[in-house]
């Protein structure tokens, strides 16, 4: 089975810290993506990358940034966290060998006070 | 741009009653759908999915079908149970990578 774990189920910030969350999948994916799930809006793509070292803004990047050294791990980035980030974040990742079904994680539900 | 919309919720039935959700999408050429499921605490998971136009998606007992001609992919199922509770969210890929979600239908299934 295709695992993709994040770093924390919870987490509380102040604002203005820098804010890591941490996504890693195990089945050797090319393509990984953070998006953020707001009560009414569904999910909305922040950033996805699509190779090592490759990255792609989606529809709301302002405020975030990422990064992707290793294959398996993509990092979402808030380098002055606000109280308009709280929210939960989704990290997926995807193959073209499975037709680019995108498999979740468990989700970070981000509070920033 | 490409779009989803779903009939907003939370909808709510008994146990063994029939579920549909709508779900119309705007986008051009010939995108493929989906359905997610997110059960309480969890992340996402593909519940079915249809690549091309008349195809009907299928599993667990939901069912959608690819209608091209209303632009719609409604999901059904014929008799829905408690553990169906859940966020239903369609979504459609035309590049067969970015997918672009609806705002998700929150269903409750009362025993």
């Amino acid at each position: 089975d295709v695992k993709v774990t994040q770093s924390s189920r919870y987490l509380v910030k102040r604002t203005g810290e820098k804010v890591f969350l941490e996504c890693v999948q195990d089945m050797d994916h090319e393509n990984m993506f953070w998006y953020r799930q707001d009560p009414g809006l569904g999910l909305r793509l922040i950033y996805f990358s699509y190779d090592v070292k490759m990255k792609e803004k989606g529809d709301i990047p302002e405020g975030y940034s990422v990064s992707r050294e290793k294959k398996e791990r993509f990092s979402l980035i808030l380098e002055s966290a606000s109280t308009n980030q709280t929210s939960m974040y989704l990290c997926a990742s995807s193959t073209y060998r499975l037709r680019n079904e995108q498999f979740f994680g468990p989700g970070t539900r981000l509070t920033v006070l | 741009g490409d779009s989803v919309t779903q009939m907003e919720g939370p909808v709510t039935l008994s146990e063994e009653a029939f579920l549909t959700i709508n779900c119309t999408y705007t986008a051009t050429g010939y995108p493929s759908l989906f359905w997610y499921v997110q059960y309480p605490g969890e992340g996402l998971q593909l519940l079915l999915k249809a690549t091309k136009a008349d195809d009907k998606g299928s599993n667990k007992g939901f069912e959608a079908t690819y209608r091209k001609e209303t632009t719609s992919f409604h999901l059904e199922k014929g008799s829905v149970q408690v553990s169906d509770s859940a966020v239903y969210f369609c979504a459609l890929t035309r590049y067969g990578n970015k997918l672009v979600f609806g705002a998700g239908t929150i269903l409750r299934v009362k025993s």
